[in-house]
C-alpha cells in the first residue's frame, strides 16, 4: 500500500526566501505524481504534474522534481510571497490508480 | 484542464437524515471518479473508486452501505450519506481521471462540507 510523506509539517518563512518541500512515497510503481495547494477551507489547486518519465516541471515560480527509483519528489518555491502561504500536498499515482495524499506542509510566509 | 463540479458546495444535515453530494464533469467523459474525505487539519483519505455500470470498490474501513456510490453516466457520480452522524461531518472531494490521456491526471471537485447537527 501507497505511503507518503511530507517533510516538514510545517514551515514559516520570511517574504523572500526559497524554500524546498519534500515528499517521499513507498511504492514506485507509479504514473505521475501531483503537487497540489490547498488553502483553509477550499479544495485543491492542482501545481504541476510530473510523468513518470520525467524529472521535473515547471510553473513561474515552481519547480518539482521525481526521482522515482528513490521514491522522492521536491518541490521548489523561489522567491516565496505571503500568498503563497497555504498547506502543499503531494500525491503520486496515476494509471488506474488513485492519487494518495501526503498530510502536506502547511506553509506560512511571513510579510 | 478539465473541470469537475460538485454539488451542493454546503450542507447541514441533522442526526439520521440522508445527503446527496453530486459530482460532475463538465467537459469530459469520466469512466472512473474518486471520492475522498478530508477531516479537519488532515490529509485526503480515498474512501471509494467511482466506475460507470459498475459497483463502487471501497477502500478498507468505509461502509459501503452507510456511502452509497452511483456512477449513473459518464459525467455524473453521486455520494449518499446515509443516516448521517455527527461524525460524519467532513470535506467531501470528488475527482476525475479523464481517458485516454496518458499522463491520467486526476482533476478534483471543489469539495462538499458537511456538517451533520
Amino acid at each position: 500500500k501507497q505511503e507518503v510523506t511530507q517533510i516538514p509539517a510545517a514551515l514559516s518563512v520570511p517574504e523572500g526566501e526559497n524554500l524546498v518541500l519534500n515528499c517521499s512515497f513507498t511504492d514506485s510503481a507509479i504514473y505521475n505524481l501531483q503537487w497540489f495547494r490547498q488553502d483553509p477551507g477550499k479544495g485543491l489547486t492542482s501545481l504541476l504534474l510530473i510523468q513518470s518519465s520525467q524529472r521535473e516541471q515547471t510553473s513561474g515560480r515552481l519547480n518539482a522534481s521525481l526521482d522515482k527509483s528513490s521514491g522522492r519528489s521536491t518541490l521548489y518555491i523561489a522567491a516565496s510571497q505571503p500568498g503563497d502561504s497555504a498547506t502543499y500536498l503531494c500525491a503520486p499515482g496515476g494509471g488506474n490508480t488513485p492519487l494518495v495524499f501526503g498530510k502536506g506542509t502547511r506553509l506560512s510566509v511571513i510579510a | 484542464g478539465a473541470v469537475v463540479s460538485q454539488h451542493p458546495s454546503r450542507v447541514i444535515c441533522k442526526s439520521g437524515t440522508s445527503v446527496k453530494i453530486e459530482c460532475r464533469s463538465l467537459d469530459f467523459q469520466a469512466t472512473t471518479m474518486f471520492w475522498y474525505r478530508q477531516f479537519p487539519k488532515k490529509s485526503l483519505m480515498l474512501m471509494a473508486t467511482s466506475n460507470e455500470g459498475s459497483k463502487a470498490t471501497y477502500e478498507q474501513g468505509v461502509e459501503k452501505d452507510k456511502f452509497l456510490i452511483n456512477h449513473a453516466s459518464l459525467t455524473l457520480s453521486t455520494l449518499t450519506v446515509t443516516s448521517a452522524h455527527p461524525e460524519d461531518s467532513s470535506f467531501y472531494i470528488c475527482s476525475a481521471r479523464e481517458p485516454g490521456q496518458g499522463a491520467f491526471e486526476q482533476y478534483f471537485g471543489p469539495g462538499t462540507r458537511l456538517t451533520v447537527t
